[in-house]
């Protein structure tokens, strides 16, 4: 069974520039699985950040990005602001139609 | 303005059986594949099924095949999820979403509550 992976949490100062990544237990993250984020606040329904790699969902700012590093996608907040503190999860297309998220990262900006 | 509405959840016993409704407006819906996406409480997100545009071509995760069943109406708007059999780990918030290129999700609904419990 595919597990798309996470890191559970991570911290990050005002201002500054945090990189999630979401990886496989088998194999390397390429743009084939057109990986998505999408954040999350409690109690809210999820916000999609960026979907097929690289591409911003609309409305979010540029300071959000996507890409593949290594063997894994990732997210690059830069200029954290407290109000990005939130959820935030990635989603592999594994074909056939279907999806596999990630467990998520919890985001604390402090 | 892309908007989707989610209705139907509920409270509902063990072994029944509930349908869920998502309004979808601001885009020509019968050209979006669509998918249903489920988070119980305090867990993470996972996806529950899939539809093509057209509706000719669903998906399901090992987890509900068999007992959940995705539709909809293009003259409507609105993508169903017949749920049957229900047990209590079906219990969750069950969003709809637009699916982009039927590869990636691009916009969510805000979710309709389902607790399966005696």
């Amino acid at each position: 069974q595919t597990v798309v992976t996470q890191e559970p949490s991570f911290s990050v100062s005002p201002g500054g520039t945090v990189t999630l990544t979401c990886g496989l237990s088998s194999g390397s993250v390429s743009t084939n699985y057109f990986p998505s984020w999408h954040q999350q606040t409690p109690g809210q329904a999820p916000r999609t950040l960026i979907y097929n790699t690289n591409t911003r969902s609309s409305g979010v700012p540029d300071r959000f990005s996507g890409s593949i590093l290594g063997n894994k996608a990732a997210l690059t907040i830069a200029g954290a602001q407290a109000d990005d503190e939130s959820d935030y999860y990635c989603v592999l297309y594994m074909g056939s139609g279907s999806w596999v998220f990630g467990g998520g990262t919890k985001l604390t900006v402090l | 303005e892309v908007q989707l509405v989610e209705s139907g959840g509920g409270l509902v016993q063990p072994g029944g059986s509930l349908r869920l409704s998502c309004a979808a407006s601001g885009f020509t819906f019968s050209t979006y594949a669509m998918s249903w996406v489920r988070q119980a409480p305090g867990k993470g997100l996972k996806w529950v099924s899939s539809i093509s545009g057209s509706g000719g071509r669903t998906f399901y995760a090992d987890s509900v095949k068999g007992r959940f069943s995705i539709s909809r109406d293009n003259s409507k708007n609105t993508l169903y999820l017949q749920m049957n059999s229900l047990r209590a780990d079906d219990t969750a918030v069950y969003f709809c979403a637009r699916l982009e290129g039927f590869r990636a999700i691009d916009y969510w609904g805000q979710g309709t509550l389902v607790t399966v419990s005696s």
